[in-house]
């Protein structure tokens, strides 16, 4: 079975550090890989996907970026963090079943940033 | 463009008592639809879902079905409890277009004892 994996679960750090998330799916092959970010007490927010290796899509312009160096890995990472940052980042993956065919969204557990 | 409009929230409920929350849709396609529950500090887990029209979708006493007359995908549940306390979405995904499932806002749940 399929199963996808996020860490860490909460993270504190300051104004001006670096980020890096990292999120890994086992149990399939050639996944779409989303990235999404949640404010508290708002909806979600999606920040980057990507169909293929080295292929990442930036839905929102902003101080953090992705990578996908390896066909079921996708990091997301930030160069100096902002206050702005913080919140709940989920990373997701989704099958393609045939050519063309999507369906659902599977997520992980997420990750707490709080900037300070 | 897609999108998808749940009912504002929270919705307050005492144990036992019946619920819905409202979903409506539009889509460029033929979408799919889902309902999808995150619990507290968690990610999203997908509840039930949808792939086509008068189909139903049922799972831990929740069902939703796919309404395509009015382009509406509502969630109930006959009799909660406080463990479903939560958030819930809505989801749309356009099969044979964008890999992008498009979510609503979402909608909290607060149930009492």
């Amino acid at each position: 079975s399929q199963t996808i994996h996020q860490w860490p679960a909460t993270l504190v750090q300051p104004v001006g550090s670096p980020l890096s998330l990292e999120c890994t799916v086992e149990g399939t092959s050639n996944p779409n890989l989303y990235w999404y970010r949640q404010a508290a007490g708002r909806g979600l927010q999606l920040l980057f996907y990507s169909v293929g290796i080295g292929q990442i899509s930036s839905e929102v312009p902003q101080n953090l970026s992705a990578s996908r160096p390896q066909d079921r890995q996708f990091i997301l990472s930030s160069k100096k963090l902002l206050l702005s940052d913080s919140g709940f980042y989920l990373c997701a993956w989704s099958p393609v079943l045939t050519q063309g065919v999507n369906t659902e969204a599977f997520f992980g557990q997420g990750t707490r940033l709080t900037v300070v | 463009g897609d999108s998808v409009t749940q009912m504002e929230g929270p919705v307050t409920l005492s144990e036992e008592a019946f619920l819905t929350i409202n979903c409506t849709y539009t889509a460029t396609g033929y979408p799919s639809l889902f309902w999808y529950v995150q619990y507290p500090g968690e990610g999203l887990q997908l509840l039930l879902k949808a792939t086509k029209a008068d189909d139903k979708g049922s799972n831990k006493g929740f069902e939703a079905t796919y309404r395509k007359e009015t382009t509406s995908f509502h969630l109930e549940k006959g009799s909660v409890q406080v463990s479903d306390s939560a958030v819930y979405f809505c989801a749309l995904l356009i099969s044979g277009g964008s890999y992008i499932p498009t979510f609503g806002r979402g909608t909290s749940l607060i149930v009492h004892p």
